[in-house]
């Protein structure tokens, strides 16, 4: 089955810095990428996604690329705020039963 | 967006008895539902994959006995943790998905779950 590894597992960036969260996965026929924030004690919020047929994708300060070949991807956050502090969650869909596997985590903290 | 409904966000249960936690979508109908559990400063592991009208399909190391899972209609799917333990304790997360078009199915998350046994 699919495997998703990510990395950093804690970033820490000062305010206005950018942060960059690697994942990788196994199955090259996982076809959808999101990528979820989640608060303490909230639900993950999906905050952007990349789907097989592009390679990048970005919304204001967020952005995402995707290496098929490599199978890897990675969220990018510019200008970062305090307000982004929280854990960050990679996931990949099995293209068969739709379910998401989860990476780690990366619990990103910003500075003031 | 869609919604996605947990309920209940907190329930506290004695050890030896049961609790059932309800996932609705209210907005859309879910072609699949997915319970998660996560324990602290840990990711979502998947337990189960719900489809309408049949049988769970749980993963590797997950007790189906202990962990029933009713899918009764496209908007709700209930997770039962029965004879609960100490152990059980943990935030419960279920997901829908949402078909987008084009083949694309989307996952929205309820708000979870915290059970604590005693």
């Amino acid at each position: 089955g699919e495997n998703v590894e990510q990395h950093p597992s804690t970033l820490s960036v000062q305010e206005g810095d950018s942060a960059v969260i690697k994942c990788t996965y196994s199955d090259s026929a996982s076809n959808y990428f999101p990528w979820y924030k989640q608060e303490l004690g909230k639900r993950p919020q999906l905050i952007i996604d990349i789907r097989s047929n592009v390679g990048e994708k970005k919304d204001q300060r967020i952005a995402v690329t995707l290496n098929k070949t490599a199978k890897h991807f990675s969220l990018h956050i510019t200008e970062t705020q305090p307000e982004d502090s929280a854990v960050y969650f990679c996931a990949a869909q099995d293209t068969g039963f739709q379910k998401l596997v989860f990476g780690t985590g990366t619990r990103l903290l910003v500075s003031p | 967006g869609a919604v996605v409904s947990q309920h209940p966000s907190r329930v506290i249960c004695k050890s030896g008895t049961s609790v059932k936690i309800e996932c609705r979508s209210l907005d859309f109908q879910a072609t699949t539902m997915f319970w998660y559990r996560q324990f602290p400063k840990q990711s979502l592991m998947l337990m189960a994959t719900s489809n309408e009208g049949s049988k769970a399909t749980y993963e590797q190391g997950v007790e189906k006995d202990k962990f029933l899972i009713n899918h009764a209609s496209l908007t709700l799917s209930t997770l039962t943790v029965t004879s609960a333990h100490p152990e059980d304790s943990s935030f419960y997360i279920c997901s829908a998905q949402k078909y987008a078009g084009q083949g694309w199915t989307e996952a929205f998350f309820g708000q979870g779950t915290r059970l604590t046994v005693v």
